[in-house]
């Protein structure tokens, strides 16, 4: 079946502009996950929502970063008034149970000039 | 803070080499530990899951091995081939939130 997609694969943007990332999950997979991989600080958590459910939130980097998950599949990740340090590889990751495999898209590389 | 450490950062070997990849991750309670290869400008592609009750698992070439109560986790590829250049990357879960060590390059020359 389908795969983690994510959009738009590449997106180059200026400082100071909001942008918008998009992850499609395995269709039924309950969980999803935000990740940053970037050339200093290598692979970290930024988002978990599960469900219904509240979603934890502690690893985004300060408040220019937000998500939403509508109807529990497509999620939306943003990112307002970029700024250069925020350019990295954006990772999106599904899973159908908690804790198990996660299945991650091909990620969105995101420079901010 | 879970920290996960992967030695050696960069490996090379002749095809058909044997490989081995070490984790080690500072806090034993976790639930599971994942292995994952990363081509090149592309995403991460699953390898293999161990349960934190499990010892091994094995995938054709690949077996990985984890002893929760030293926090060490290894990865062995059988028969290196070209193809199996990449980073390989070690990820432990202690809830749900994968931390992720750094990786190890590898190259296999043919």
């Amino acid at each position: 079946g389908a795969g983690v997609s994510q959009s738009p694969s590449n997106k180059v943007t200026e400082k100071g502009k909001d942008v918008e990332l998009r992850c499609d999950p395995i269709s039924g997979h309950t969980a999803l996950y935000w990740y940053r991989q970037s050339l200093g600080q290598g692979l970290e958590f930024l988002i978990y929502f599960q469900g219904n459910s509240a979603p934890d939130k502690s690893g985004l980097p300060s408040d220019r970063f937000s998500a939403e998950r509508t109807g529990g599949s497509v999620s939306t990740l943003t990112i307002q008034r970029t700024q250069q340090e925020d350019s990295a590889v954006y990772l999106c990751a599904s899973s159908d149970i908690t804790p198990e495999t996660q299945y991650f898209g091909p990620g969105t590389r995101l420079l901010v000039l | 803070k879970q920290e996960v450490t992967q030695i050696p950062a960069a490996l090379s070997v002749p095809e058909g080499e044997n490989l081995v990849l070490n984790c080690s991750f500072t806090d034993s309670a976790i639930y599971n530990l994942q292995w994952f290869r990363q081509d090149p400008g592309k995403g991460l592609t699953s390898l293999l899951l161990i349960q934190s009750s499990q010892r091994e698992q094995t995938s054709g070439r690949l077996n990985a091995s984890l002893d929760k109560s030293s926090g060490r986790s290894t990865l062995y590829i059988a028969a290196s081939q070209p193809g199996d250049s990449a980073t390989y990357l070690c990820a432990v879960s202690g809830d749900y939130k994968l931390s992720f060590g750094a990786g190890t390059t590898v190259t296999v020359r043919a």
